[in-house]
């Protein structure tokens, strides 16, 4: 059973970089069947597609945030990182972690997602 | 980037009713469109995805449709535990794209 789980301080001070992790156990980055993707949501609202990691390091990020973000695999091999640079109060949303989609062209969603950590961006 | 268009945005029906959602990308994702379902407080969950592949352990009254830039969501007989928001999300091209969401809510 593939289960992922997000962590990360949920508090952030405005100008300062937002970082948080997923820990992913019964799937491995290494396996290279699927992409990795960060996905938020603010309170009441809808989902935005951050970026997704691919086993390398290949990364792919949204352009409405790609100056500000770094996805990338921690040191222990089944962790990914995420990091959000000079966060203001519109980054304040629910963070999710999610594997998929699928590698190779195949047509496939996000398949398993973590619970989500809220981050709040306030001074 | 491909904007995905979900209507309505909120729709109220019977248990039993047969309750459509659409979806409607503004440029050809061939089937690289999925539906989810999001309970208050839970994370989204894969119904269907290309289209209409139903995920293992969802019930068979949900169903999905469509190719190229025009696709549906069918409830065949709506049930109280359904109530949730569903979201499309187009994977074709970078950046992936969610609809807006349709709260579906039981009369």
């Amino acid at each position: 059973q593939v289960q992922l789980q997000e962590s990360g301080p949920g508090l952030v001070k405005p100008s300062q970089t937002l970082s948080l992790t997923c820990s992913v156990s019964g799937d491995s980055f290494s396996s290279g069947s699927y992409y990795w993707s960060w996905i938020r949501q603010p309170a009441g609202k809808g989902l935005e597609w951050i970026g997704r990691f691919y086993v390398g390091g290949v990364t792919e990020y949204n352009p409405s945030l790609k100056s500000r973000v770094i996805i990338s695999q921690d040191t222990s091999e089944n962790l990914l990182s995420l990091k959000l640079t000079s966060v203001t109060a519109a980054d304040t949303a629910m963070y999710y972690c999610a594997r998929g989609p699928p590698h190779g062209g195949t047509s496939g969603g996000h398949d398993y997602w973590g619970q989500g950590t809220l981050v709040t961006v306030s001074s | 980037d491909i904007q995905m268009t979900q209507s309505p945005s909120s729709l109220s029906a019977s248990v039993g009713d047969r309750v459509t959602i659409t979806c409607r990308a503004s440029q050809n994702i061939y089937n690289y469109l999925h539906w989810y379902q999001q309970k208050p407080g839970r994370a989204p969950k894969l119904l269907i995805d290309a289209a209409s592949t139903l995920q293992s352990g969802v019930p068979s009254r949900f169903s999905g449709s469509g190719l190229g830039t025009d696709f549906t969501l069918t409830i065949s007989s709506l049930q109280p535990e359904d109530v949730a928001t569903y979201y499309c999300e187009g994977t074709f091209s970078i950046p992936h794209t969610f609809g807006q969401g349709t709260k579906l809510e039981i009369k």
